[in-house]
Order: C-alpha cells, then structure tokens, then sequence
C-alpha cells in the first residue's frame, strides 16, 4: 500500500523554527497537493495547511508549507508550546484512489 | 457553522459488526463527500472509503472492500460506516471527515468513535 513517509518525532525550544518532512511517490505527492493536519492529543485532526502551502482561516502565519517533486515540508517558526501536537501529511494516491497519509510527526516544545 | 457529530463508544465480539453515524450540521450533507478515516492504537491514519456529494455510489479501499458499507440518510443529515466481521485488528478510533474539493482536502472532521474489540 502507498504511504508516505515522516519522521516521527521533532522538537526545539520556544521561538525556534522546525521543519518537517513528507516522502511520497510519483502516484501521490509527484501528481497531487499535499496537506498537513495537526492532532492535539486526544482529539481529532485539525486541516493545517492544504494545497501545500494554502492556510485555512485561523491557522497562524507561523506556520507555512511547500512542495517539491515527490517530496514536502512543513515549517512551525518562532516555536511555541501550543504547538506540542502530532503533525500527518496527506495527499491523494491515484493507486488506491484514495488519500494517503504519513506516520505522523510528533513535535516536542522542549 | 459546520459540525460532524459521530456516535458514541463501541464495544463489540470478534465477529461482530458495528455501525457508526456521523450527523452533520451546517452545510447540505449532498453538497459535499464524506469519507471515513481510521487510527488504531500508535497508528498512522487509514482512510477507508467515502461517499459521493450527491449520494453518488460509495467507493472504498481495497483493504475494506467487502467488509464495509457507507450510506447516507440525507433527511436526517447522517452518514454511516458498518464494519462487519470484525477483529481485534479494527480496535481503532474512527472518524468521519468532509471532502472539500475546492481544496482537495479534509477540511471538517467529527470527534471520533473509539470502537473496541477485545481480543
């Protein structure tokens, strides 16, 4: 099955930047957007970021996406404790005809 | 404003099935698909299958396929999944989450449904 791949933890200390990572293939992110949603614990999955580098209403400018190839990022700067969450990328997999997503990223504000 | 609510906390017997609605409120249900997404326990998101804006024919996973049926009752606003023939493999929390096509993505998600199958 087509998945795409992240390292599972990140972390940095308030104020800082971090940037995490999305690994796919030419059936998924090569041909279609990409997406990140943000997972407070215990909860559901938040739209962060769509159309790569789109934000929804809400979502602080802090936060901002890009894409590249087969490959995406997601960048959190000037980190802050809110943001301790679990971060997935997604995006639309024409093999399975359907959206895929990544492991999840989970960030630690150290 | 928009707003999925999922039905409550499942626990079921190896075998059994389960059936989860998602009302939805806000929007017209058939303005928008709706597709189902699972996370087991230390698990990546798994989507499952959706169903058309419009009511159009529901299309799933092939992991799914055959154990999973989506429907939608548009008078009452409502979607369903039932998962039968069920493991303790399907102990997952489960979600429903509209499809916005203008942004190829999930834009709304219900609260989730902890279904549990004890081993």
């Amino acid at each position: 099955q087509s998945i795409l791949t992240q390292p599972p933890s990140a972390s940095g200390t308030p104020g800082q930047r971090v940037t995490i990572s999305c690994s796919g293939s030419s059936s998924n992110i090569g041909i279609n957007v990409v997406n990140w949603y943000q997972q407070l614990p215990g909860t559901a999955p938040k739209l962060l970021m769509y159309s790569n580098s789109q934000r929804p209403s809400g979502v602080p400018d802090r936060f901002s996406g890009s894409k590249s190839g087969t490959s995406a990022s997601l960048a959190i700067s000037g980190l802050q404790s809110e943001d301790e969450a679990d971060y997935y990328c997604a995006s639309w997999d024409a093999s399975l005809n359907g959206p895929v997503f990544g492991g999840g990223t989970q960030l630690t504000v150290l | 404003q928009v707003q999925l609510v999922q039905s409550g906390a499942e626990v079921k017997k190896p075998g059994a099935s389960v059936k989860v609605s998602c009302k939805a409120s806000g929007y017209i249900l058939t303005d928008h698909s709706m597709h189902w997404v699972r996370q087991a326990p230390g698990q990546r998101l798994e989507w499952m299958g959706w169903i058309g804006a419009g009511n159009v024919n529901p299309k799933y996973s092939q992991k799914f396929q055959g154990r999973v049926t989506i429907t939608s009752d548009t008078s009452a606003s409502t979607v369903y999944m039932d998962l039968n023939s069920l493991t303790s493999e399907d102990t997952a929390v489960y979600y429903c989450a509209r499809w916005y096509r203008g942004w190829s993505s999930f834009d709304y998600w219900g609260q989730g449904t902890q279904v549990t199958v004890p081993s």
